[in-house]
Formats: structure tokens, sequence, C-alpha cells
């Protein structure tokens, strides 16, 4: 038990488009999931704190217009990235907090790895 | 602390050597710590975790020892086998629960030969 999905686990887009990333707790309900970015052989970052039914939390330094969260259901929250260009290129990790069934802590998703060219 | 922009120091040893991976902290108020474990492509996976009342714990081949006074952490792999090939990561969650915002250290690659 306790899995965490993201969709798509790679993609590739143009400079300019906009891209969608699904996080989805398969087993569990999640209020709570959380956005990561990891550049490559680097640590991990944390973006945002996903509510469902709520607003995202953002962390400093990270524009809430470029990288739109959605958590409108217990077991999903998407992050948008609006208008990508190359340096929005990363490793995008979700995790999510399982609160009943199970101890209460959080798993964490296989990741997306997004290049814009 | 965080780890902006710095990459990831390694650390290469042989099958069925033990391995020390260190984590140093900034933040004198952190009461809990996780150790994290990430394969090549993979999200991080939960290894083991320890509370501020604890010197040292111990899981399955591994064990991680807190040293508050310098703010330190280690983990320690035993017999350390080409599975355990990753990249190791301490956090820190807020709130000090495992469920809070974690705030990733630096990291450390480890690469085990046969």
């Amino acid at each position: 038990g306790a899995v965490v999905s993201q969709h798509p686990s790679w993609v590739i887009c143009k400079s300019g488009t906009s891209v969608k990333i699904e996080c989805r707790s398969l087993d569990f309900q999640a209020t709570t999931m959380f956005w990561y970015r990891q550049f490559p052989k680097q640590s991990l970052m944390l973006m945002a704190t996903s509510n469902e039914g709520s607003k995202a939390t953002y962390e400093q330094g990270v524009e809430k217009d470029k990288f739109l969260i959605n958590h409108a259901s217990l077991t999903l929250s998407t992050l948008t990235v609006t208008s990508a260009h190359p340096e929005d290129s990363s490793f995008y990790i979700c995790s999510a907090r399982r609160i009943a069934g199970g101890p209460d802590t959080q798993y964490f998703g296989p990741g997306t790895r997004l290049t814009v060219l | 602390g965080e780890s902006v922009g710095l990459h990831l120091p390694t650390l290469s040893v042989q099958e069925g050597d033990n391995s020390i991976i260190n984590c140093a902290y900034s933040n004198s108020a952190s009461d809990y710590f996780i150790w994290h474990k990430q394969e090549s492509g993979k999200g991080p996976q939960f290894i083991i975790d320890i509370r501020s009342n604890m010197d040292k714990r111990q899981g399955q081949r591994v064990t991680v020892l807190l040293n508050k006074t310098v703010k330190h952490l280690s983990l320690q792999i035993a017999a350390t086998q080409p599975g355990d090939s990753a990249v190791y990561f301490c956090a820190d969650p807020a709130g000090g629960t495992s469920y809070g915002k974690l705030t990733f250290g630096q990291g450390t690659i480890l690469t085990v030969h046969p």
C-alpha cells in the first residue's frame, strides 16, 4: 500500500508551451501533497505545498503564476508549468501525506523528467 | 541546511565494506531527521529516522548517529552491496513530523563497486 504515481514519467516540450504533471495517491487519500524540483546532481528543493480544496502555498522564489498547482481531489494534485523555458528542465517529484489507514507520513512519487527544448 | 546550486559529493566503496555518509544541519531547533535513498531516475525512499532525544538508531544494516552538539548526522551502511548505490539525503521535516514539508540536505552519491 501507500503508492504514489506521477504522469507522465517524462516529457519533452517546446519552449513556450505548457506542461501538466499529475500526482496521484493510488490507495490512500492525501489532503496534503508536496511538489519538489531537482536539478541534475543536486538536492531536492521544495516548490510548494498543495492542500486539497485550497490554494497552494509556494516557497520563496517560486513563481505561483508560472507553476500552477491544483489539488482538486483527495487523490490528485497537478502541477502545470506554464510557458516553459529550457531553464525549467528538471526532475519534478511529488509526495503525498497519508493520514489514515497507516502511519501518518508522506510517500514520494517516482518523479517526472521535464525537458524543454 | 539547504543545498541550492551545490553539486553532490561522492563516496566510492567496495562491496562488503561499511559506508559512512555524513550530513550537517544548521537549525539547532531541529528535532527530527529522516534519511532517504534515491536511486537513479526515481523518487526518494524512506530509510530510517531519528529524533533528537536519541543519539543512535539502528535498522537493518543501517545505523544513524546524531551529534546535536556539532549539528551532525551520519548514516552507516554495513556490508555495502551494489544495490545500495544511490544518492542519500538527510532531511529535516517541518514541525518535527514525518509528514511535514522537507528541507533536504546536500546529499551524497554512493557508488558500490563489485
